[in-house]
């Protein structure tokens, strides 16, 4: 089975912190994504990679960057967090191929700017 | 954006009973995808249906597209406690699974 590994299921951090959100997947995956989940709003995303070193803006990105340095590894920066920051982030990867693949979800980290 | 829409947005239920849940969208799609969210959970995948599906099945999961009037439904047979989660439709419009999800059902299983 498929594991994507978030590193920390609750955060609490402080306005203007630098913080870093990291997952890690064991299967090999080109694709990796962040999504951010607010009640009512439902997922959104981020940001998605599709291989090593390459990223692309999905449909939130003001205010968040993010690094893949390693093929595993895929890592959300909230570069000086803010209190509406505060929220559910999921990170999931998905397989090449066809389009027709299901993506895998990590736990989710709980994040809370104060 | 929003691509999916999702309704009911709450559903109660006992066990033993049905649940349908129902999924529209907007443009067209390559698939749509259902998945589970127990609570505080991430997402766990259900069942993908293609573009040129009408109909799929997976153990109590019944899934139907209908892509002219751009919608789904997902059915689960025989309700359990279990079943009790949050349920996202998803669809894939590039082909690049870029999904896009909608707002959820949650479902409650009573016993």
């Amino acid at each position: 089975d498929v594991k994507v590994t978030q590193s920390s299921r609750y955060l609490v951090k402080r306005t203007g912190e630098k913080v870093f959100l990291e997952c890690v997947q064991d299967m090999d995956h080109e694709n990796m994504f962040w999504y951010r989940q607010d009640p009512g709003l439902g997922l959104r995303l981020i940001y998605f990679s599709y291989d090593v070193k390459m990223k692309e803006k999905g449909d939130i990105p003001e205010g968040y960057s993010v690094s893949r340095e390693k093929k595993e590894r895929f890592s959300l920066i909230l570069e000086s967090a803010s209190t509406n920051q505060t929220s559910m982030y999921l990170c999931a990867s998905r397989g090449q191929g066809s389009g027709n693949q299901p993506q895998h979800f990590g736990d989710g980290t709980r994040l809370s700017i104060l | 954006s929003q691509q999916g829409e999702e309704d009911p947005q709450a559903l109660s239920i006992q066990e033993g009973e049905n649940a349908t849940m129902n999924c529209s969208y907007k443009t067209s799609i390559n698939n749509l995808q259902w998945y589970r969210q127990n609570s505080g959970r991430g997402l766990v995948h259900l069942i993908l249906i293609r573009s040129n599906e009408r109909e799929k099945h997976s153990g109590r999961l019944r899934v139907t597209l209908d892509t002219s009037k751009k919608s789904s439904s997902l059915l689960i047979t025989a309700s359990r406690a279990a079943d009790t989660a949050s349920y996202f439709c998803a669809t894939d419009t590039t082909g690049f699974q870029k999904l896009v999800f909608g707002t959820g059902t949650r479902l409650l299983v009573s016993p």
